[in-house]
C-alpha cells in the first residue's frame, strides 16, 4: 500500500527565515508527486506535479525537488502569506486515486 | 475560468438522517473524484468517476455510501443513516485524465 510521510507536523518560521519540508513515500511505481497548500477551511490548491527523480518546480518563494524516495518543499524568504497547511501526495501508476500525507501547517511571524 | 464547486458548504444533520452532497467539475474534466478529510489528516480517496462510469471504490466507502454521475457531468453523494463517525470534510476534484486533480472548496458535514 501507498504510504506517504510528512515532516515535520508543523514549522513556525518568522518572516524572512528560508526553510523546507519533507514528504517521504513508498509507492509501487511512482507515476507523479503532487503539492497542494490548503488554508483552513478550504480545499486543496494545486501547487505542482513531480514526475522524475532529478526534477525540480519553482513558483515565487516555493521550490519543490523529488528524489527516488522522498521530494522537498522550499520555502524561501516566507511571508506572512505563506501560512497555510502543506499537503503531499503520490499517484502510483497503475493507480488514479491520490495518496496524501498528513500535512505540515506552516505559520509565518511577522 | 470557473473551478469545482460544491454544494452545500456545511451541513448539520442528526445521526441516522440521509444527506446528499453536490459537485460540479471543471467543465470538460472527464474524471472526478471524491476523497474525505477528518482534522490534522490529508485526504482520503473514496471513490472516482470517469465519465458517467463509477471505476473505483474505496474500502471506506461502506454500503451506506452511495455516489453517482449521471451523463458524465455533476456528481452526488449520499449518505443514508449517517452516524457521528461520518463528520468530516467531503471534497470533490477533477481532472483531464491523469493530469493534476483540482478541488473543490468541500462540504463540511457535522453529525449531531
Amino acid at each position: 500500500e501507498d504510504q506517504v510521510t510528512q515532516s515535520p507536523e508543523a514549522l513556525r518560521l518568522q518572516e524572512g527565515e528560508s526553510s523546507s519540508l519533507n514528504c517521504s513515500y513508498t509507492v509501487s511505481g511512482l507515476r507523479g508527486l503532487f503539492w497542494y497548500r490548503q488554508d483552513p477551511g478550504k480545499g486543496p490548491e494545486f501547487l505542482f506535479t513531480l514526475y522524475s527523480a532529478g526534477e525540480e518546480k519553482e513558483k515565487e518563494r516555493l521550490k519543490a525537488t523529488l528524489t527516488k524516495k522522498e521530494s522537498f518543499l522550499h520555502i524561501t524568504a516566507p511571508k506572512p502569506e505563506d501560512s497555510a497547511t502543506y499537503l503531499c501526495a503520490v499517484q502510483a501508476a497503475n493507480d488514479y486515486k491520490l495518496s496524501f500525507g498528513a500535512g505540515t501547517t506552516v505559520t509565518v511571524r511577522a | 475560468d470557473t473551478g469545482v464547486s460544491q454544494d452545500p458548504r456545511h451541513k448539520i444533520t442528526k445521526r441516522g438522517q440521509n444527506v446528499t452532497f453536490r459537485c460540479d467539475p471543471i467543465s470538460e474534466h472527464n474524471r472526478l473524484y471524491w476523497y474525505r478529510q477528518t482534522l490534522g489528516q490529508g485526504p482520503e480517496f473514496l471513490t472516482y468517476f470517469q465519465n458517467e462510469a463509477q471505476l473505483e471504490k474505496s474500502r471506506l466507502l461502506s454500503d451506506r455510501f452511495s455516489a453517482e454521475r449521471p451523463k458524465g457531468s455533476f456528481s452526488t453523494l449520499e449518505i443514508q443513516r449517517t452516524e457521528q463517525g461520518d463528520s468530516a470534510m467531503y471534497l470533490c476534484a477533477s481532472s483531464i485524465l491523469n493530469n493534476e486533480q483540482f478541488f473543490g472548496p468541500g462540504t463540511r458535514l457535522t453529525v449531531l
